[in-house]
């Protein structure tokens, strides 16, 4: 039972473009969500978060999208850069605010 | 300022052997959470743990798994009896307080079991 779901293994994008990776959620109970970027042979990274009581969260070249009542997050990277190339998680928690529920994870691409 | 650390970064072992996992925290954290991630999947939680205490092991597998952190020393995750389906890579995070906010995850041991 896949309670986070990322539906694209792999994302392609040109420098300087817009990166749009997605996170779909089936449990009402997750209340705050994670976005950690990983590269191989290394533990995740955080990377951004937001509150399920917000709907926005920005910071440098990264935002995240929540939408509670589809239960869908986005993160949205502009501009992208080679330097983001990396496999991107979706995590997410609820009642426990320790334990996380992550994604299969994305792997972005951005080409020179 | 060290980060989380976590050694052996590879470990092989054969059917049957134990293996031994070593998660040193972040200095100052005393909250430590042990992941594993197996092929094509997401990270799946495993276990929390506090200084000598074992918070929450929901996600540890009922059999031939443990975990401790003691009052000195590094937290250890261990596995005995190995089978090929144990082959993943385990990754260890630390907290300054509980609370998946503060998290800062090791560099992971890759394990093979053959």
């Amino acid at each position: 039972d896949q309670q986070v779901k990322q539906n694209s293994p792999s994302l392609s994008v040109q420098e300087g473009r817009i990166s749009i990776l997605n996170c779909d959620y089936t449990n009402s109970m997750f209340d705050y969500f994670l976005w950690y970027k990983k590269y191989p042979a290394e533990g995740p990274t955080f990377l951004i978060s937001i509150s399920s009581i917000k709907d926005k969260n920005e910071d440098g070249r990264f935002t995240v999208f929540l939408n509670k009542s589809a239960k869908h997050l986005s993160l949205h990277i502009v501009p992208s850069q080679p330097g983001d190339s990396a496999v991107y998680f979706c995590a997410a928690s609820g009642g426990s605010n320790y334990k996380l529920t992550f994604g299969k994870g994305t792997l972005l691409t951005v080409n020179p | 300022n060290a980060g989380v650390m976590q050694n052996p970064r590879h470990l092989v072992r054969r059917r049957g052997q134990e293996a031994r996992l070593r998660c040193s925290p972040m200095k100052g954290h005393s909250h430590v959470y042990w992941y594993r991630q197996l092929p094509e999947e997401g990270l799946k939680f495993m276990v929390y743990l506090q200084k000598e205490n074992i918070i929450d092991e929901s996600g540890m597998p009922k059999e031939r798994f443990s975990a401790e952190f003691p009052k000195e020393g590094p937290s250890i995750l261990r596995i005995q009896q190995v089978v090929r389906g144990d082959s993943a890579a385990y990754f260890c995070a630390s907290s300054p307080k509980e609370g998946a906010v503060g998290y800062t995850f090791g560099s992971g041991t890759r394990l093979t079991v053959v």
